[in-house]
């Protein structure tokens, strides 16, 4: 199956800086790429996700790039806000079609004040 | 905001006890899911189901069953629970038409084995 690495597993970032988490995969076949959101106490929740025919995809102050030759993507977050806080997952397919997601092991955002 | 929806929210049981937690949603969603989520945050994908009476075991071996008699419902049962189940349960759902497309998760239910 798919085996999905992300890094780092803790960031800390000021208020308003920019914030990015990066993941890889290991199978070239996968061709879709989520990102989800842990709050506290919630399941996760779909922020961003970018399907392989395109290289970067925005929304508001969140971006994702997809670098298919290197089978690297990167989460980025500009001008962090205290809400941000979380656990994010970066996720890939493995298989065109598949039906289960392989899941990064998490980073701890914390956005300090 | 997802209509999907787990209870218990919290369940401390003893060794031995057979339990069930429940998941619902109300899109009318045909895929259905459980992930096992360790401490250390990781998700692991324990059971799936594409539809009524179809169900499958996902990557993570796990003892527990599932059933999918209603679109809406698919619950989890563990006919022992040992401490080594201690772990958050989360369900999922997702559109059939895009594959594997947006998951939507419930809350989760913190399982405790004492």
């Amino acid at each position: 199956g798919e085996n999905v690495e992300q890094h780092p597993s803790t960031l800390s970032v000021q208020e308003g800086d920019s914030a990015v988490i990066k993941c890889t995969y290991s199978d070239s076949a996968s061709n879709y790429f989520p990102w989800y959101k842990q709050e506290l106490g919630k399941g996760p929740q779909l922020i961003i996700d970018i399907r392989s025919n395109v290289g970067e995809k925005k929304d508001q102050r969140i971006a994702v790039t997809l670098n298919k030759t290197a089978k690297h993507f990167s989460l980025h977050i500009t001008e962090t806000q205290p809400e941000d806080s979380a656990v994010y997952f970066c996720a890939a397919p493995g298989q065109p079609g598949a039906n289960n997601l392989f899941f990064g092991t998490g980073t701890r955002l914390t956005v300090i004040p | 905001e997802a209509d999907i929806y787990q209870t218990p929210r919290y369940l401390v049981i003893g060794t031995g006890k057979k339990i069930t937690l429940e998941c619902s949603q109300t899109m009318g969603h045909d895929k259905m899911y459980w992930y096992q989520q360790d401490p250390g945050m990781e998700l692991h994908l324990i059971h799936y189901s594409y539809g009524v009476n179809s169900t499958e075991k996902g990557d993570l071996s796990s003892e527990s069953t599932v059933s999918r008699i209603r679109t809406e419902h698919f619950p989890l049962t563990l006919e022992s629970a040992r401490p080594s189940h201690t772990s958050q349960y989360l369900c999922a759902s997702s559109e059939m038409s895009t594959a594997p497309g947006k998951l939507f998760f419930g809350s989760g239910t913190q399982l405790s084995v004492l």
